[in-house]
């Protein structure tokens, strides 16, 4: 069964850091890119973040260059996003996602990522 | 605001016909990007509906069918069920914005 498990959400103080992993299992995990893609509470989807199969290449939402940094581990089947420099903003649910080709499939079930004194 | 615009709410009966609209413009849907649909039940992660402007993944039913043309794309649902209330989503890609994946800003259906 193809599957992607998110964690390492939580509560954080505004410019403070979190780090969140994914493991993934049930396929390939080194053939794809992988992404994160975020929600904030009531809001709609927003795409942070891509890496590619090697991790030679990544890009960013605007709104998080600098901050982000997307990674991965092929050798562990894992994909992660190092969060700094947090803002209220950045408060949503984080999914990680393959991204194939030019499409998400699959995701994962998410992680609430709350930013706020 | 998000770069493709869709109606942010829709209702049908069940058994009807809806259809979701998807606007971009000529840096995105107008430039031949692809367009791929997703829909998110209530307290879930999204779920691929359509990949590539008009294929359905396995497992999703043929009453799910989409559509594009010029700078817009459509979802189409017919038969409508009471599952099929949900958040839909459409997505695609910028080239004004670099590297830059693009979701509409969703479309709420309710089923009567």
């Amino acid at each position: 069964e193809v599957q992607l498990v998110e964690s390492g959400g939580g509560l954080v103080q505004p410019g403070g850091s979190l780090r969140l992993s994914c493991a993934a299992s049930g396929f390939t995990f080194s053939s794809y890119w992988m992404s994160w893609v975020r929600q904030a509470p009531g809001k709609g989807l927003e795409w942070v973040a891509n890496i590619k199969q090697d991790g030679s290449d990544k890009y960013y939402v605007d709104s998080v260059k600098g901050r982000f940094t997307i990674s991965r581990d092929n050798a562990k089947n894992s994909l992660y996003l190092q969060m700094n420099s947090l803002r209220a903003e950045d408060t949503a649910v984080y999914y990680c996602a393959a991204f194939m080709v030019n499409w998400f499939d699959p995701w994962g079930q998410g992680t609430l990522v709350t930013v706020s004194s | 605001q998000s770069v493709l615009t869709q109606p942010p709410s829709l209702s049908g009966a069940p058994g009807q016909r809806v259809t979701i609209s998807c606007t971009g413009s000529s840096s995105n849907i107008g430039a031949g990007y692809d367009v791929h649909w997703y829909h998110q039940l209530p307290g879930t992660a999204p779920k691929l509906l359509i990949y590539d402007n008009t294929n359905r993944p396995s497992g999703v039913p043929d009453r799910f069918s989409g559509s594009k043309s010029g700078t817009s794309a459509s979802l189409a649902i017919t038969g409508l069920q009471a599952e099929d209330e949900a958040d839909y989503y459409c997505q695609s890609y910028d080239s004004s914005l670099s590297g830059s994946v693009v979701f509409g800003g969703g479309t709420k259906l309710t089923v009567l």
